[in-house]
């Protein structure tokens, strides 16, 4: 079946760059997307990217596709305080259609 | 703030009891999915509603249920409930079933006693 696996933490210097990882078994995934979720949010959605693009840039955020080997990236430029959160990888056959989540990253920063 | 409304914030609900929860739609939009988010995981598709259809369903058992209204908005319906539905429930909109974007509420807070 479709899984999408994250690990649990990443910890960060305010002002480094931060990487959150996802890899994804479904070979269908048309749509992979970057969700965030603060403390008693729901879930706000920054970018996204389809299966043929390798790469998507927007403002502080990269994304990095390598579908050979079914990995996501998200790079974080600058980050700052209020990237604090957690950070769902998710992917799709066929776009909004029943996403499937991974268990999330939690972004802590440090000072 | 995404424009879909979710409703109520927080429910406590006993074991064995129904319970129903609302959602309202972006302006524009006619299609709502929702999820189901415990605890320490990540959110897990449970159906989509598209123009008032059932349009794809994830793995739960038929004591959920939904119903999407001529104005887009949408219910999600839980018979008999179980301590392990205790959960955040996320509805989510989009323009149509395919849509690459989806914009998720805020959710509400179900407990199970």
């Amino acid at each position: 079946g479709e899984d999408v696996e994250q690990s649990l933490f990443l910890s960060v210097r305010e002002g480094d760059s931060s990487v959150i990882n996802c890899t994804y078994t479904d070979s269908s995934s048309t749509y992979l997307y970057w969700y965030k979720q603060e403390p008693g949010a729901g879930l706000q959605l920054l970018t996204y990217i389809f299966s043929n693009m390798d790469m998507k840039q927007d403002q502080r955020l990269t994304v990095l596709l390598n579908k050979k080997d079914k990995h996501l990236s998200l790079r974080i430029a600058d980050t700052q305080t209020g990237d604090s959160a957690i950070y769902f990888c998710a992917e799709s056959p066929r776009g909004a259609d029943g996403l499937t989540f991974g268990k999330g990253t939690h972004l802590i920063i440090q000072p | 703030e995404t424009g879909v409304t979710q409703s109520p914030t927080h429910l406590i609900k006993t074991r064995g009891q129904q319970v129903t929860l609302r959602c309202s739609s972006q302006s524009g939009h006619n299609t709502v999915s929702w999820y189901q988010q415990a605890l320490g995981q990540g959110p897990q598709f449970i159906f989509q509603y598209y123009r008032e259809e059932e349009n794809g369903r994830g793995n739960f058992p038929p004591r959920f249920s939904g119903l999407q209204f001529p104005n887009y908005s949408s219910e999600l319906n839980v018979n008999a409930l179980e301590l392990d539905d205790s959960a955040l429930y996320l509805c989510a909109s989009s323009f149509y079933s395919r849509d690459t974007e989806a914009f998720f509420g805020q959710g509400t807070r179900l407990t199970v006693v």
